[in-house]
């Protein structure tokens, strides 16, 4: 199917662990993202990527690591899962459409450390 | 620190009445836009507006736009219980018209 898939929908890890999360795209849009969203912040960018082997940290990077060795796929990492990263975490790309950009959004991953 | 701040942070209206929502920023931007989340998805792009364009509409969607005053107002008109979600303003900015700075949202909610 066409669109932007995140994989696993839900996951429960302990503190200390590392854990992955997964983003996958179908349209070949150049730029992607990885947001956090937590109540009473809205949504908070993490990561971004304007192309394969091109990442840049957004507002909250520490803890986290992105790749993008293929422009459809945008894995964030968690290197040691602590409790405050439980959140959930979104990622979009964007496309050019009206000679702006958008953004799409995948439906989330559910992320609980305990 | 997020761009664009929402108010009211939560509004309940009854269905049939029409919502406002409003959004202001903090820097020079390109465009800005509206999206809408429904409980437990991702968020979707509604409408956007151009720096140059001071109103726009989209179906029962009016976006206005005052660059002097750096604030945006979204009305729903003649609401529906389907419309019940929140919604967020996005900047961009003069440097980084691919990059969306999230405002913290305004939940709506449509009393059928």
């Amino acid at each position: 199917d066409a669109g932007i898939t995140q994989s696993p929908r839900y996951k429960i890890t302990e503190t200390g662990r590392q854990v992955t999360l997964m983003c996958h795209q179908t349209w070949s849009h150049s730029y992607m993202f990885w947001y956090r969203q937590d109540l009473g912040h809205g949504l908070r960018l993490i990561y971004y990527s304007a192309a394969a082997d091109i990442t840049d940290k957004g507002e909250v990077p520490d803890g986290y690591v992105v790749s993008r060795s293929k422009t459809e796929n945008f894995p964030l990492t968690l290197e040691s899962a602590t409790r405050s990263q439980t959140s959930v975490y979104f990622c979009a790309s964007t496309g050019w459409r009206d000679f702006s950009y958008e953004q799409y959004f995948g439906p989330g991953t559910r992320l609980t450390v305990t | 620190s997020q761009q664009g701040e929402e108010d009211p942070q939560a509004l309940s209206i009854q269905e049939g009445e029409n919502a406002t929502m409003n959004c202001s920023y903090k820097t020079s931007i390109n465009n800005l836009q509206w999206y809408r989340q429904n409980s437990g998805r991702g968020l979707v792009h509604l409408i956007l507006i151009r720096s140059n364009e001071r109103e726009k509409h989209s179906g029962r969607l009016r976006v206005t736009l005052d660059t002097s005053k750096k604030s945006s107002s979204l009305l729903i008109t003649a609401s529906r219980a389907a419309d019940t979600a929140s919604y967020f303003c996005a900047t961009d900015t003069e440097d980084s018209s691919y990059k969306l700075i999230f405002g913290s949202g305004t939940r709506l909610l449509v009393r059928p």
